[in-house]
C-alpha cells in the first residue's frame, strides 16, 4: 500500500529546544515536499526536494532545515524552535508529471506546538 | 505568482441536498492542474477531484463534480446527495503543469462545511 507516514504525530516542546520532524514514503518517488497549514492561510510550502541530495526553498523557509540522504526519507529540522512555527505540518510526495502522476498524496501531519 | 481564493470560509447543508462550493485563481499561465483536497477532522489531506486545464469537459467523481469555467479562472466543487461524511475543511488548490521540477500547490484558504443531519 502506497503510505507516507510522519513521527511523531503530535509534539509539544519549548522554545530553542531542537527537533526533528521525520517523512518517509514507500512509493520510491524522486519528489517530496514539506508544508505548514495555519488557520486562515491554507497550506504553504516550506521545502520541497527533488531528488536524493536536491533541496530548495518554498515559500515560507526561514527557521527550517531538510535533508535528503536517502530516496525514501525527507526529515524536517527546527534547530531552534519558536511559537510561530506552532502548526500542523505535511509532508508529501508524489510521482512524475511526465507519467500524468501530478497528485500529491500526504502524510498524516504532525501538530507542533512551541511554547 | 499564483492566488487562489475561497470566499466562503464556512457552510453549512442538510443531509442529502446539493452544495457548491466557490474557487477562484489567479494566473498567466494557460497549461496546469486544479484540485479539491477533503480534510476531514481527522486531518488527513484526501485528493477529491482534479481538473487539466486543456480539459474543457469537468471532472467528475461519484457524488463530486466541478465546473471549470477557464475564461473566468473559476473552478467550483459541487457535492451532491451529501452525506456527513462529507463534512470536513474543504481547500481548491492550483499547481503549475510545469515550474522546473517544483510543481507545488498554491492553496485557498478552505471552506469548512458541516452537513447538518
Amino acid at each position: 500500500e502506497a503510505q507516507v507516514t510522519q513521527n511523531p504525530r503530535y509534539l509539544i516542546t519549548v522554545t530553542g529546544k531542537k527537533l526533528t520532524v521525520t517523512c518517509s514514503q514507500n512509493m520510491n518517488h524522486e519528489y517530496m515536499s514539506w508544508y505548514r497549514q495555519d488557520p486562515g492561510l491554507g497550506l504553504r510550502q516550506i521545502y520541497y526536494s527533488m531528488n536524493v541530495e536536491v533541496t530548495d526553498k518554498g515559500d515560507v523557509p526561514e527557521g527550517y532545515k531538510v535533508s535528503r540522504k536517502e530516496k525514501r526519507n525527507f526529515p524536517l529540522i527546527l534547530e531552534s524552535p519558536s511559537p510561530n512555527q506552532t502548526s500542523l505540518y505535511f509532508c508529501a510526495t508524489r510521482g512524475r508529471l511526465t507519467r500524468g502522476d501530478p497528485e500529491l498524496l500526504f502524510g498524516p501531519g504532525t501538530r507542533l506546538t512551541v511554547l | 505568482a499564483q492566488t487562489v481564493t475561497q470566499s466562503q470560509p464556512e457552510m453549512s447543508v442538510q443531509e442529502a441536498e446539493t452544495v457548491t462550493l466557490s474557487c477562484t485563481y489567479d494566473t498567466s499561465e494557460n497549461n496546469y492542474y486544479l484540485f479539491w483536497y477533503k480534510q476531514p477532522p481527522s486531518r488527513q489531506m484526501i485528493l477529491v477531484i482534479r481538473q487539466e486545464a486543456y480539459k474543457q469537459q469537468n471532472a467528475t467523481e461519484n457524488r463530486f463534480s466541478v465546473n471549470f469555467q477557464k475564461a473566468a479562472k473559476s473552478f467550483s466543487l459541487k457535492i451532491s446527495d451529501s452525506q456527513l461524511g462529507d463534512t470536513a475543511m474543504y481547500f481548491c488548490a492550483f499547481m503549475k503543469h510545469y515550474d522546473f521540477g517544483n510543481e507545488k500547490l498554491t492553496f485557498g484558504t478552505g471552506t469548512r462545511l458541516t452537513i447538518i443531519p
